[in-house]
């Protein structure tokens, strides 16, 4: 069974410096991957994905993320934090089967506090 | 860009009392939709699959008679939590699938529905 885990449940990073939160993997084959975050009593917001190609993946607001294979991770980045970065994030996985109803299973979601 | 709405963004009810709570494509066509319940600090737990013209598929624990899915549409799933009690309050998001081909498939969020039930 596939699953996802975000072994910090919050973060906190000071306005300017680089931001990484954490996420690792485990499925049966390559997954597809991918990062939302969400705002407080808001939906997701899709931030990037992994498919296949390179492994460093560029996304919205600035965010990326780096592919891992050998470590099953995924982890998410950004050089310089903004206090508006501040939210919740989360981790998720999907399989690579064809069938249309893939399921996405979400980690436990990062806080991401961003302080002035 | 697929756009999924969610409607009502909140709703507060009395104890006993059933809610329904629609989730739209609008610009595109989803043959398969998903409802997830999220607790306060909480991840998102998948609660069922929604599948245009069949039965949703509920995940092990879920009540169905207890969250009626009716998915009539290609644009239309609704979610009803039937004589819904305090422990039922939750966000609930649901999400559409628009279909890319294999492996393209990609699922597209609500905005969530904040249920209080007094």
């Amino acid at each position: 069974a596939q699953s996802v885990a975000q072994p910090e449940d919050q973060v906190n990073v000071a306005e300017g410096n680089p931001l990484t939160v954490k996420c690792t993997y485990s499925v049966s084959g390559n997954p597809y991957l991918f990062w939302y975050v969400q705002y407080p009593n808001r939906g997701l917001q899709f931030l990037l994905k992994y498919i296949t190609g390179d492994n460093l993946v560029k996304g919205s607001y600035g965010f990326e993320a780096e592919f891992n294979k050998s470590q099953t991770s995924f982890h998410l980045k950004k050089p310089s934090a903004l206090v508006s970065d501040s939210a919740l994030y989360f981790c998720a996985v999907r399989d690579r089967g064809y069938s249309s109803a893939s399921k996405i299973i979400f980690g436990s979601g990062t806080r991401l506090s961003i302080r002035p | 860009g697929a756009v999924v709405s969610q409607h009502p963004s909140r709703v507060i009810c009395k104890s006993g009392t059933s809610v329904k709570i629609e989730c739209r494509s609008l610009d595109f066509q989803a043959t398969t939709m998903f409802w997830y319940r999220q607790f306060p600090k909480q991840s998102l737990m998948l609660m069922a699959t929604s599948n245009e013209g069949s039965k949703a598929t509920y995940e092990q624990g879920v009540e169905k008679d207890k969250f009626l899915i009716n998915h009539a549409s290609l644009t239309l799933s609704t979610l009803t939590v039937t004589s819904a009690h305090p422990e039922d309050s939750s966000f609930y998001i649901c999400s559409a699938l628009l279909a890319g081909g294999p492996g393209r498939n990609e699922q597209f969020f609500g905005p969530g529905t904040r249920l209080t039930v007094l």
